[in-house]
């Protein structure tokens, strides 16, 4: 079974500063990963996603990620970080050819941002 | 934009009674899902549904949970007899195709029982 870490409960940041969000997983086979958002009261929102090929994605609102598949890692980055980032951060894996769409997620990581 | 809904928003129940939650999948969606949030917790996978029946299970969704698509538009979560363990959020999601599936969430029904 796969499982998810993401290694900061709670980021507090300034505006204009670098954000990195790590997630690791742990899974044997293929996977599609993705990175999820909730800002407060709202629904999970997809910040992006990668199934394969460029192991760099590019989201919305500029956040990027990079798969490192040799160090099972997804992790999360944008450059300048604004107040309105503030929100929940999700990073979910899908195990590729065994399960029908299940996402397993990772606990979550709360960023603040500070104006 | 298409979006999933589901209602209530916020639900309070008695321990043994039993709830409906309920969803409207984004209309050309093929693939449902429930997951749940524990307060503090992770996101958990309940159950994917597709062409009409369960897909997939995880060992959370035991025999007190049942989930139907009554009629062409809606997706609903039962739980039979509720149980103080069973208050958390409850998230709807909708899919497209599954193998790469980018998931469609609900704002979540918040669930409460005391």
């Amino acid at each position: 079974a796969q499982s998810v870490s993401q290694h900061n409960h709670h980021v507090i940041l300034s505006e204009a500063a670098s954000l990195e969000l790590g997630c690791n997983y742990s899974y044997g086979g293929t996977v599609n990963l993705f990175w999820y958002v909730q800002y407060p009261g709202q629904h999970l929102q997809l910040l992006l996603k990668y199934f394969s090929g460029d192991p760099l994605v590019k989201g919305i609102k500029g956040f990027e990620a990079e798969f490192i598949k040799s160090k099972f890692s997804f992790n999360l980055r944008k450059p300048s970080v604004q107040w309105s980032d503030t929100a929940e951060y999700f990073c979910a894996v899908n195990a590729k050819g065994t399960s029908y769409g299940k996402l397993t997620f990772g606990q979550g990581t709360i960023l603040t941002v500070h104006p | 934009e298409p979006e999933v809904t589901q209602t209530p928003s916020h639900q309070v129940t008695q321990m043994g009674q039993e709830v409906i939650l309920r969803c409207v999948p984004i209309s050309n969606h093929l693939y449902f899902y429930w997951y749940r949030q524990i307060l503090g917790q992770k996101v958990e996978f309940l159950v994917s549904f597709y062409n009409n029946e369960i897909s997939e299970k995880s060992e959370i969704f035991d025999d007190q949970f049942s989930v139907e698509r009554p009629d062409g538009s809606n997706f609903t979560l039962k739980i039979r007899s509720t149980k103080l363990e069973d208050s958390a959020m409850y998230f709807c999601a909708s899919s497209e195709i599954f193998w790469g599936p980018e998931a469609f969430f609900g704002q979540g029904t918040r669930l409460t029982v005391v």
